[in-house]
């Protein structure tokens, strides 16, 4: 099972938008709505942003959001903030029961 | 409160094995899927495996089939994953995480185990 692909970093300036896609097969991005997004800072425990594709979870501020098409899954910040950089990982449901996350995105607050 | 602590530092050298543990509490301890997964310095997070809350099914990477083992001990609300013949490929941080049943997403994470392999 290879790693869903993802560009390795994204960058904005403050109040832009960014998005961060994740592209996998259809034996997984595709097959399952089953796609969540972690933001990862350096020492502290993955934060989840995003589930199931699109439902964000409650303190996640709504700037973020999630989407799907075919095989791609898309991470988007909307007004992007300084707290907004980090690494982001999307992470996908396969057909084999395993789970698989993608390759990282950095994202810069210019 | 959901806490998932690991167990300390492990330094090892090539070809041995390690057991990492990961001791739960605020929850019912067989009500939770719990995974493995790892991050190698200046690499990205790695899934490993899978134990489902049953203790029933385990699911594991096929890059780490035949060498790795999870386990867990009721008595003491603890979860074990033994990786065998390690490489200097093995040095990472390695996390529990938690899942609730079909939610499909990981809820809390434990605090990491560094494991180094050197010879």
């Amino acid at each position: 099972q290879s790693a869903l692909t993802q560009p390795a970093s994204v960058s904005g300036s403050p109040g832009q938008s960014i998005i961060i896609s994740c592209t996998g097969t259809s034996s997984d991005v595709g097959g399952y709505d089953h796609v969540s997004w972690y933001q990862h800072e350096p020492g502290k425990a993955p934060r989840l942003m995003i589930y199931d594709v699109s439902i964000r979870p409650s303190g996640v501020p709504n700037r973020f959001s999630g989407s799907k098409s075919g095989n791609t899954a898309s991470l988007t910040i909307s007004g992007l903030q300084t707290e907004d950089e980090g690494d982001f990982y999307c992470n996908s449901y396969t057909s084999r029961g395993t789970y698989v996350f993608g390759t990282g995105t950095k994202v810069t607050v210019l | 409160q959901v806490q998932l602590e690991q167990s300390g530092a492990e330094v090892k050298k090539p070809g041995a094995s390690v057991r990492v543990s990961c001791k739960a509490s605020g929850y019912t301890f067989t009500s939770q899927h719990i995974h493995w997964v790892r991050q190698a310095p200046g690499q990205g997070l790695e899934w490993m495996a899978i134990l489902t809350y049953d203790g029933g099914r385990r699911f594991y990477a096929q890059r780490f089939q035949g060498r790795l083992t999870m386990t867990r001990d009721t008595s003491t609300r603890t979860h074990y994953l033994e990786l065998r013949s390690l490489s200097s490929e093995d040095t990472a941080v390695y996390f529990c995480v938690s899942e609730t049943p079909d939610a499909y997403f990981f809820d809390y994470w434990g605090q990491g185990t560094p494991v180094t392999v050197s010879s």
